[in-house]
């Protein structure tokens, strides 16, 4: 258990939909990152916050927003969904959001778009 | 545009032999390789990391080595175990950024 949690764990939603993943941090640790993994493929980064502010940006949708709260969870906003957007996404965390540091991955969330 | 590569998708060893997995890096802004394992229903697990001063980093059964001239770092695993057998994930970063490659299924044989 890495200490990182993710909900839902599965979400079936239909395309033009939106929908928010949520993620909750290490305790103690200040940075989140989002990330796509969709079928065999690698893990795609899509943002990083820390301590609520957006700190790196990558390969991230427009129809994508994410966002950390005060208490530093996290929620990835997916909207006007695509079938392609269906994936896993997870999150992960750090201590801190300077230099590489390991990161601790959560579950996961298994989004299906029919 | 895929900076992190990990050109074999699977590997499948004997138990007991050694695993080499292997990765290789374009951006010469990476200083700092991490690897990952992921069995299935999981997320990545961080299992060991190198930074861009060293060419060895060992822990355990696990040994990275890079290569900075080649842009290249691999996973050794001696003696492999089937428990071994996961998704193993290569991670550079560097420059606000972190890239992950595809990934190499492992398979450790009884």
């Amino acid at each position: 258990d890495s200490g990182v949690t993710q909900t839902p764990k599965h979400l079936i939603t239909a395309t033009g939909q939106r929908v928010t993943l949520r993620c909750s941090p290490r305790s103690g640790d200040l940075s989140v990152y989002w990330y796509q993994q969709s079928l065999d493929q690698g893990l795609q980064f899509l943002i990083q916050y820390y301590n609520g502010e957006e700190r790196a940006k990558g390969n991230i949708l427009e129809r994508f927003s994410a966002q950390q709260f005060p208490d530093l969870h996290s929620e990835l906003n997916l909207s006007s969904l695509e079938l392609g957007d269906s994936a896993l996404y997870f999150c992960a965390s750090s201590q801190t959001g300077n230099g590489p540091l390991e990161q601790y991955f959560g579950p996961g969330t298994r989004l299906t778009v029919t | 545009d895929q900076q992190v590569k990990q050109n074999s998708p699977s590997l499948s060893v004997q138990e007991g032999r050694i695993s080499i997995l292997n990765c290789d890096y374009t951006n010469s802004m990476f200083d700092y390789f991490l690897w990952y394992k992921k069995y299935p229903a999981e997320g990545p697990t961080f299992l060991i990391s190198i930074s861009s001063i060293k060419d060895k980093n060992e822990d355990g059964r696990f040994t990275v080595f890079l290569n900075k001239s080649a842009k290249h770092l691999s996973l050794h695993i001696v003696p492999s175990q089937p428990g071994d057998s996961a998704v193993y994930f290569c991670a550079a970063s560097g420059d606000n950024d972190m890239r992950f490659g595809a990934g190499t299924r492992l398979t450790v044989k009884p």
